[in-house]
């Protein structure tokens, strides 16, 4: 079965922190894909970063790191030095090569940067 | 461009109206999806349209009827809705899996309609 847990329901940091959002997934398939998306209180989703089972290499965009690590299964999403604006729901997801079209959410990390 | 829009923002209607959301994506993309979102949960998927075909429907209720007039529109036709219903409605395009280079078939979603039954 296709799986992915978030088991962070909140988090609450103070500005300039750093923070760590976890996502463990499950799934069979040899081929797969990780997503995280970003979901401010005005409801849009925001993608943030695709992450390909054959493609190991962490990433940093800005504030923004991901370290996907396969041995554990897990696809974790660091924000550095918080901001106010970063404040919303984080979904991580998973579709696999044999699935169709289908997106499987975790059930979110909401993640609050009080000033 | 990565816009998908959705009209309207919000809606609220009765159990006995007849009303439809729209989606609208001009980013080339064949596939659309429809997705329903209650409160503090995640998005769950109800229809996927590939090629302007319907390839994927989760068993939702015939109350909720989807139609794909052309490659960029998408449309969810709602009729004798029930107060349960009420969610944020969000829209989705892609290209379809196995359209060829890697990555494209990201999910790329809308502001979504926040859908309220009386």
């Amino acid at each position: 079965a296709q799986k992915v847990t978030q088991a962070q329901t909140e988090i609450s940091v103070v500005e300039k922190e750093d923070v760590t959002l976890d996502c463990v997934y499950e799934t069979r398939d040899t081929t797969y894909y990780l997503f995280w998306y970003k979901q401010p209180p005005s409801g849009e989703l925001v993608f943030l970063i695709r992450r390909n089972s054959f493609d190991e290499q962490n990433e940093i965009s800005g504030r923004y790191s991901w370290n996907f690590q396969k041995s554990t299964s897990s696809f974790n999403f660091t924000i550095t030095a918080s901001q106010v604006v970063d404040s919303a729901v984080y979904f991580c997801a998973l579709s696999w090569h044999q699935g169709a079209q289908k997106l499987v959410f975790g059930q979110g990390t909401r993640l609050t940067i009080n000033p | 461009d990565t816009e998908v829009t959705q009209t309207p923002k919000h809606l609220v209607m009765g159990m006995t109206n007849k009303k439809s959301l729209k989606c609208e994506q001009h980013m080339g993309h064949r596939a659309m999806y429809w997705y329903k979102q209650k409160a503090k949960k995640p998005p769950e998927l109800m229809f996927v349209y590939s090629y302007e075909k319907l390839s994927i429907n989760e068993s939702v209720p015939s109350r909720f009827s989807p139609e794909c007039p052309n490659s960029s529109l998408l449309n969810l036709h709602l009729h004798a809705l029930q107060p349960e219903d009420s969610a944020l409605y969000l829209c989705a395009s892609s290209q379809p899996k196995g359209s060829g280079r890697r990555g494209l078939d990201t999910q790329y979603f809308g502001p979504g309609t926040r859908l309220t039954v009386l």
